[in-house]
C-alpha cells in the first residue's frame, strides 16, 4: 500500500541549530516528493519538491531534502533554523512521470518548536 | 494575484444542517481536491475532480459532496450525514497531474 511516514510527530530545535525532518515512503513506482509548511491556521506552502535528476534538492527559506532511493526517504534539512521556521511539515508523494493516476499522499506532519 | 480562495474562513453550523463550503480558483487548473484535516491526522482525501462536471470520491467521501459545474469552482457541502465534521478544510488545485498541488487558506468548521 501507498504510504507515508513522518515518524517525528514533535520536534524543538534552539534557535541557530541544524534540523533535519525524516520522511519515508512506500511507494510502487519512483514518486514524486514533495515537502510542505503550514503556519497554524493557514493553508500548505511548498517549500521543494522532487521529481528527477539530482537526488539533493533545494528550497525556499533555506531548506533543501535529499532522495535516498535505497532507503526510501526524503529528508528536510536546514543549516541554521530561525524562530520563524516554527510550524507543521508535512512530506508528500505522487505518481511520478508514466505513472498511473493518483492523488498527492500526505504524511502526518512533525511539528516543528523552537527554542530561542 | 492568482491562487486559491476559500470562504468563510470560520463557519458555524448547527447539528443537522447542511452547510457548503466555496473554493474558487483562478490559476486555469484543471484538478482540484477537497482535503480534511484534523489534529495529527495529516490530510485526508474527500473528493477531487479532474474535469468539469466529473468527480470521484476520496478517502473519506461519506457524509460530504460536491460539484463541479466550473473549472474554477469546486464548492463542498458537509451533510447532516457527518457524524463529525468539525474539523480545517482544505481545497487544492493542480495545473496537471504529476505536479505539485496549490493550497487556500482553509476553512475551519465547526458545529455547535
Amino acid at each position: 500500500a501507498q504510504s507515508v511516514t513522518q515518524p517525528d510527530i514533535h520536534i524543538t530545535v534552539s534557535e541557530g541549530a541544524s534540523l533535519e525532518l525524516r520522511c519515508n515512503y512506500s511507494y510502487g513506482a519512483t514518486p514524486y516528493l514533495f515537502w510542505y509548511v503550514q503556519s497554524p491556521g493557514q493553508g500548505l506552502q511548498l517549500l521543494l519538491k522532487y521529481f528527477s535528476g539530482d537526488t539533493l534538492v533545494q528550497g525556499i527559506k533555506g531548506f533543501e531534502a535529499e532522495f535516498k532511493r535505497s532507503q526510501s526517504s526524503f529528508n528536510l534539512r536546514k543549516p541554521s533554523v530561525h524562530w520563524s521556521d516554527a510550524a507543521e511539515y508535512f512530506c508528500a508523494v505522487g505518481p511520478g512521470y508514466g505513472g498511473s493516476q493518483g492523488n498527492l499522499i500526505f504524511g502526518k506532519g512533525t511539528k516543528l518548536s523552537v527554542k530561542p | 494575484d492568482g491562487g486559491i480562495t476559500q470562504s468563510p474562513k470560520y463557519l458555524f453550523r448547527k447539528e443537522g444542517q447542511n452547510v457548503t463550503l466555496s473554493c474558487e480558483q483562478n490559476l486555469n487548473h484543471d484538478a482540484m481536491y477537497w482535503y480534511r484535516q484534523d489534529p495529527g491526522q495529516g490530510l485526508r482525501l474527500i473528493y477531487y475532480s479532474q474535469i468539469v462536471n466529473d468527480f470521484q470520491k476520496g478517502d473519506i467521501a461519506e457524509g460530504y459532496s460536491v460539484s463541479r459545474e466550473k473549472k474554477e469552482s469546486f464548492p463542498l457541502t458537509v451533510t447532516s450525514a457527518q457524524k463529525n465534521p468539525t474539523a480545517f478544510y482544505l481545497c487544492a488545485s493542480t495545473p496537471r497531474r504529476h505536479t505539485e498541488a496549490f493550497f487556500g487558506q482553509g476553512t475551519r468548521l465547526t458545529v455547535v
